[in-house]
């Protein structure tokens, strides 16, 4: 039971190029999130899917787009990346609003 | 917005010492959850906890919702307690955005 994988773990980009973030469950959760933690601060929600075909926006979406690609699998894209992006990204799951959450273990994006 | 405060910002204890991190908040919330980050970062569930007390080892948190804080209690403190503290609340009219407070910093030193 590998709960919640993220795949990269790490990630290096240079100003203006793109990529795509890994993120599947095996919990058959029906809701799916994106936070990003910085230095100093807190989770900061980026965007979440609530469940299979939908999602929406959280605290701080701009420069990002989400793909809920089945109940299971969760991506994050950034398309154009800028040194603001530069973060500790997570992905994570919960079975619904009021259910606990289950985190993936981060990715660690520098962007240069 | 709300406001979710953590205190203290940074703990220091020796092991086998007891200590309490509480998480206060600013509106009424549906539920709220503990959790810890390891120093390699990995965030773990301790507690979904809206209200009452839950126990988990040495581990054991209160929320008084009518109150607006919550209370995590660590007992006989191991070196593998460190890392931080993050409290999580779910606002009222918000169905899915948890809202994160900043952390309570705890070394347990040998």
């Amino acid at each position: 039971n590998a709960g919640v994988t993220q795949t990269p773990k790490f990630q290096v980009l240079k100003t203006g190029q793109s990529m795509t973030l890994q993120c599947a469950q095996d919990m058959n959760h029906n809701s799916m999130y994106w936070y990003r933690q910085d230095p100093g601060m807190g989770l900061r929600l980026i965007y979440y899917s609530a469940s299979e075909g939908t999602t929406d926006k959280g605290e701080v979406p701009n420069g990002y787009n989400v793909s809920r690609l089945n109940k299971r699998e969760f991506s994050l894209r950034l398309e154009s990346a800028a040194p603001s992006q530069t973060s500790v990204y997570f992905c994570a799951s919960s079975r619904g609003s009021n259910s606990p959450l289950h985190f993936g273990n981060g990715t660690r994006l520098t962007v240069t | 917005g709300i406001q979710v405060e953590q205190s203290p910002p940074d703990l220091i204890l020796q092991e086998g010492a007891n200590s309490t991190l509480r998480c206060n908040f600013s509106d009424s919330v549906n539920n709220l959850q503990w959790f810890h980050q390891n120093p390699w970062g990995q965030l773990i569930n301790l507690f979904y906890i809206p209200s009452g007390t839950k126990q988990n080892g040495r581990l054991s948190a209160t929320t008084v919702a009518t109150e607006r804080y919550s209370l995590l209690y660590i007992s006989s403190s191991q070196t593998t307690d460190s890392g931080v503290y993050f409290c999580a609340v779910l606002l009222m009219d918000s169905s899915y955005k948890l809202i994160f407070g900043s952390g309570t910093r705890l070394l347990v030193r040998p």
